[in-house]
């Protein structure tokens, strides 16, 4: 199993621009989160999806999309991107359980200049 | 809201010593469960080590134990006989038992050094 991948891995975008950072899990979790990450302020959750089809805002969701058609993918659309979107992003898949372990992607570094 | 803190940005401890690790959280919630996570330079996040809130035994695994005290709402982490590899960035994370799905609310985490 790959387990959590994402990509891209490095991203610089101008103000303005918009991309799509890629998440996959193929260990058929059904839920998945997008998390980023800032200095000092540890993890903050953006959106997370319960199901194929099922998504719902976190803590700092402005500025981002989601949607989920599969159950292993789960896709963050960043609309117009912003200097203070510049932040590693993280992407987490869990199953249902006692815990709910997240298992972690490599992460994607993005600059927005 | 629940709130997640770790007042020790930096921490450093001497190879083969012990070191312990601070993390305190706020919630009204009885039903949670608490988790330690290793980010070493790589950047990939590593769980450490879980807890659930209505256990009282603290957890362990191999060196890594905590103190789980949930009347005073602190889950100190702490590294016994700290090895070289156990430098890294550490965060303590809730989540709530009361809802569906795996939202974790993160502290603001702590550097650990390892000195040889």
């Amino acid at each position: 199993n790959a387990g959590v991948t994402q990509t891209p891995k490095f991203q610089v975008l101008k103000t303005g621009q918009s991309m799509t950072l890629q998440c996959a899990q193929d260990m058929n979790h059904e839920y998945m989160s997008w998390y980023r990450q800032d200095p000092g302020m540890g993890l903050r959750l953006i959106h997370y999806s319960v199901g194929a089809g099922i998504t719902d805002q976190g803590e700092v969701p402005n500025g981002y999309n989601v949607s989920r058609s599969t159950t292993e993918d789960f896709p963050l659309r960043l609309l117009s991107a912003a200097p203070s979107q510049t932040s590693v992003y993280f992407c987490a898949s869990s199953y249902k359980g006692v815990f709910y372990e997240q298992y972690f992607g490599p992460g994607t570094r993005l600059t927005v200049t | 809201a629940q709130t997640v803190t770790q007042s020790q940005p930096e921490m450093s401890v001497q190879e083969a010593e012990t070191v312990t690790l601070s993390c305190t959280y706020d919630t009204s919630e009885s039903d949670y469960y608490l988790f330690w996570y290793k980010q070493p330079p790589s950047r990939q996040m590593i769980l450490v080590i879980r807890q659930e809130a209505y256990k009282q035994q603290n957890a362990t695994e191999n060196r890594f134990s905590v103190n789980f005290q949930k009347a005073a709402k602190s889950f100190s982490l702490k590294i016994s006989d700290s090895q070289l590899g156990d430098a890294a960035m550490y965060f303590c994370a809730y989540r709530s038992g009361e809802t569906s799905g795996s939202r974790l609310t993160f502290g603001e985490g702590t550097q650990l050094t390892v000195n040889p």
